[in-house]
């Protein structure tokens, strides 16, 4: 069956553009999570979703990060002025069990 | 929060040698150890995962082992192939059934050469 897909899979902004990363999980998965991977790094935890609700954020670095899930199934990452900080990788899982599953990433370059 | 230290950061070995890496966490609350695999441009796969009620798991040329009281947990890979080449990551989490967050490790690279 189909895995977790994001799009797009590669983005280009201008410091202080905003930008919107789609994330589409298993079908049927309950639980959805963030993660920013910086360059050799492992990934690093930034929310998490139960159906609509976010029931975690404490992983966000700023208040220029927002998540949603509306309706419980696709996700969507929108970073606000963005910085080159910014720059990373944005993994979405989405879980079913024990076993969380991770899309391919979105990779976000900030000039 | 939960921490956990990787070891090494990279890992270069023959083919058909045994590769291990070592782990290890700080929150003896964490029930959960999962470890991935990623290959470049990919994301995550997960390739082997432990539970803290058990100390040893198998799957093929690949083995977790866990140590609670040491606080420890390792891969081991047999007769390594060049196709294991990637990074691996392993992670520990509190999984209590949905919200369960995972800790990631720094990495290692591993290489395998002919």
């Amino acid at each position: 069956g189909a895995g977790v897909s994001q799009s797009p899979r590669y983005k280009v902004a201008k410091r202080g553009q905003d930008v919107a990363l789609r994330c589409d999980p298993i079908s049927g998965h309950v639980s959805l999570f963030w993660y920013q991977q910086a360059l050799g790094q492992g990934p690093e935890f930034l929310t998490y979703f139960q159906n609509e609700a976010q029931l975690d954020k404490s992983g966000l670095p700023s208040d220029r990060f927002f998540a949603e899930r509306p309706e419980g199934s696709v996700s969507t990452l929108k970073i606000q002025r963005t910085q080159q900080e910014d720059s990373a990788v944005y993994l979405c899982a989405s879980k079913i069990g024990e076993t969380q599953y991770f899309g391919p990433g979105t990779r976000l370059l900030v000039l | 929060g939960e921490n956990v230290e990787q070891h090494p950061s990279t890992l270069s070995v023959q083919e058909g040698d045994s590769a291990v890496i070592k782990c290890t966490y700080s929150d003896s609350a964490s029930n959960y150890f999962p470890w991935y695999k990623q290959e470049l441009g990919k994301g995550p796969q997960l390739i082997i995962d432990i539970r803290s009620n058990v100390g040893e798991k198998k799957d093929q040329r690949i083995a977790v082992t866990l140590n609670k009281t040491a606080k420890h947990f390792s891969l081991h890979i047999t007769e390594t192939q060049p196709e294991d080449s990637a990074v691996y990551f392993c992670a520990a989490s509190k999984d209590t059934g949905t919200a369960s967050k995972l800790t990631f490790g720094t990495g290692t690279r591993l290489q395998v050469t002919l």
